[in-house]
């Protein structure tokens, strides 16, 4: 099945920082989320991004489909940033991977004030 | 308000002891999914559902079973349940399988003893 990396593993950030998450996936994709988990366990989508780029606020993401990657920025970052940051995929391989989605291990982020 | 539930949130139970987690949507969902989320194993798939009648493995089915003969309705269920199965569970849905933002329900925390 299609694989999912994410980098880097944990995150340490004073707060007014700003940061770059990444996303590597091994197979083409015709999906492509990002979600944060906060501290409650709460799990959050912040992007539907199959390709191209988006921004919503202080967060914008972008997918290279082509090179197989997806980056999530945060800017200006609060201490409510902090918490998990999951990239999830779907294979546009079609078959029985239709309908499955892949996480990745995720990215923890700490942010003090 | 648009939203997933599910319920309980969180059951200890004993090992065999046949139990169902519920989950149901409110937003005409075709796309409904089971996770769980292990530490150092981020969030798996356990069964999906494209539509009414229609279901498949994901990554870790073993163990449990879903049915879906409403759109609203995807119950998971342990028919014996095991320490192993110990987790944290997740339903969401999503509009189409492989189209659009997946939302989360707050999460089944399950013990077995």
């Amino acid at each position: 099945g299609i694989q999912v990396e994410q980098s880097p593993p944990d995150l340490i950030l004073q707060e007014g920082a700003n940061s770059t998450l990444r996303c590597n996936f091994s197979d083409s994709v015709n999906n492509l989320q990002w979600f944060h988990q906060n501290p409650w366990g709460q799990l959050i989508n912040l992007f539907y991004i199959p390709s191209g780029t988006k921004q919503n606020g202080r967060l914008s993401a972008t997918t290279v489909a082509t090179e197989r990657y997806s980056l999530l920025y945060i800017s200006s970052s609060q201490t409510t940033d902090s918490g998990v940051y999951f990239c999830a995929v779907g294979s546009d391989a079609g078959g029985t991977s239709y309908g499955k989605l892949t996480f990745g291990q995720g990215t923890i982020l700490t942010v003090h004030p | 308000e648009a939203q997933v539930t599910q319920n309980p949130r969180y059951l200890i139970t004993v090992t065999g002891k046949k139990l169902t987690v519920t989950c149901s949507q409110n937003m005409n969902h075709e796309y409904m999914s089971w996770y769980r989320q292990d530490p150092g194993l981020g969030l798996r798939q356990i069964y999906y559902s494209m539509n009414v009648e229609v279901t498949d493995k994901g990554d870790v089915p073993e163990g449990y079973k879903v049915s879906r003969k409403e759109k609203r309705n995807f119950p998971l269920i342990l028919e014996s349940p095991s320490p192993n199965q110990t987790s944290l569970y997740f339903c969401a849905s999503s509009l189409y399988p492989q189209v659009g933002e997946q939302y989360f329900g707050p999460g089944t925390r399950l013990t077995v003893t």
